[in-house]
């Protein structure tokens, strides 16, 4: 069983487009996050939530929006999309608690904005 | 702040070569210090981790030990295969947060 996944794996859209991926984890973690990797792997927290509430959230446009249904699902929804936005988004999960626990990724989405 | 400095890749050895992959770190108090690895089209996975002072985390035959004389976590292997080829992020914690500070990432390339 895939402990985190993510849904699309590959999404390719043009710009001005409203996109969303999804994400679950079957770890039972309190605790999910988005993280965008660039072309030079650097990778940067977006967003952190904790059993559907908010913790972290990163200087991010507020074109993206991360929505929380429940404990296990984080999908992040991306408004009028732009060329810069084109990146592989990584969804993890901890156990949360502040106490900075092992942190489980999934396989990431990579988005192509034309 | 809280931050952590890698050496810049990419690292290309031969296979079973030795590796250093330096990290070095600057942080408030004694955080819990981390390696992950992303293998090629993957997402990230924890590779090892140390949670105090001296600790060593080893896993698949690498090592990194807690240094807080030099502030450092260099991960070290003794015989690098080809198939450890990947990015090796160095990581710890924000303070009394899940968030987790990520270095730049060392891309390491084995050939036969």
């Amino acid at each position: 069983d895939t402990a985190v996944s993510q849904t699309p794996k590959y999404l390719v859209t043009q710009m001005g487009n409203d996109k969303s991926i999804k994400c679950e984890q079957n770890l039972g973690h309190d605790t999910m996050y988005w993280y965008k990797q660039d072309s030079k792997k650097f990778l940067k927290i977006m967003f952190s939530y904790n059993n559907k509430e908010l913790i972290i959230n990163e200087t991010v446009p507020n074109r993206f929006s991360p929505k929380s249904p429940d404990k296990a699902h984080l999908n992040l929804h991306i408004n009028s999309l732009e060329l810069g936005d084109s990146a592989v988004y990584f969804c993890a999960s901890s156990q949360g608690g502040g106490r900075a626990d092992t942190q489980y990724f999934g396989p990431g989405t990579r988005l192509t904005v034309l | 702040g809280d931050s952590v400095t890698q050496m810049e890749g990419p690292v290309t050895l031969s296979e079973e070569a030795f590796l250093t992959i330096n990290c070095t770190y600057t942080a408030t108090g004694y955080p819990s210090l981390f390696w992950y690895v992303q293998y090629p089209g993957e997402g990230l996975q924890l590779l090892l981790k140390a949670t105090k002072a001296d600790d060593k985390g080893s896993n698949k035959g690498f090592e990194a030990t807690y240094r807080k004389e030099t502030t450092s976590f260099h991960l070290e292997k003794g015989s690098v295969q080809v198939s450890d080829s990947a990015v090796y992020f160095c990581a710890l914690p924000y303070p009394n947060t899940d968030k987790l500070i990520f270095g730049t990432g060392t891309r390491l390339q084995v050939f036969p």
